[in-house]
């Protein structure tokens, strides 16, 4: 099974250019959500989503947008990247309900220089 | 907004020494979640514990959630190098859904 699956895993960017983290899931999961995680941050929610069409932001937006057109895809878009979001993002995705496990994928090191 | 602090953020030891992990907040969670996380890889999930005073055992793993459902513990007993790793504690608030609240995560390394 795929489970979540993140593209790119490695990415290089010049301050000022835009790019989208793809991530899909295979698991007909209605919750997904987008991570950055920092050293010694743990990982601090960006965006998240509760089913198709719903986006809602976490504790971190500023400077990402998102989009849910269907179950599968949760695209994160950098708008203008900045030194600031060098990160390692996780896109992750559970069962809606209480006390669900969440899926996550292998991560995109993002590198804005 | 809910936080979590965990303790300790460092831990180095020996193989077959006992450790203690502490995931503390001041605020209330349905459920707190225990994940492991190995370089280049994504969080996988331990154990959910939802009852006050639950105890979970995973082999040589004890997790534990307060009465008060404001903190949990994991405990391992005679540690492996394979236990090498970061592990992190997550709280779901009590009106959040499967929104995680994540702790800044203790980075494991047992040494042979």
């Amino acid at each position: 099974n795929a489970g979540v699956t993140q593209t790119p895993k490695f990415q290089v960017l010049k301050t000022g250019q835009s790019m989208t983290l793809q991530c899909a899931q295979d698991m007909n999961h209605e919750y997904m959500s987008w991570y950055r995680q920092d050293p010694g941050m743990g990982l601090r929610l960006i965006h998240y989503s509760v089913g198709a069409g719903i986006t809602d932001q976490g504790e971190v937006p500023n400077g990402y947008n998102v989009s849910r057109s269907t179950t599968e895809d949760f695209p994160l878009r950098l708008l203008s990247a900045a030194p600031s979001q060098t990160s390692v993002y996780f896109c992750a995705s559970s069962p809606t309900g209480m006390n669900t496990e969440a899926f996550f994928g292998q991560g995109t090191r993002l590198t804005v220089v | 907004t809910q936080l979590l602090e965990q303790s300790p953020q460092f831990l180095s030891i020996q193989e077959g020494e006992n450790l203690t992990v502490y995931c503390n907040s001041s605020s209330v969670f349905s459920s707190l979640q225990w994940y492991r996380q190995e370089p280049g890889e994504g969080p996988v999930l331990l154990v959910t514990v939802v009852t006050g005073g639950e105890v979970k055992k995973l082999k040589r793993l004890t997790f534990q959630f307060g009465d008060a459902r404001k903190d949990s513990s994991l405990h391992i007993t005679a540690a492996q190098t394979g236990d090498t790793g970061l592990y992190l504690c997550a709280g779901e608030g009590e009106t959040s859904g499967s929104r995680l609240t994540f702790g800044e995560g203790t980075q494991l390394t047992v040494n042979p």
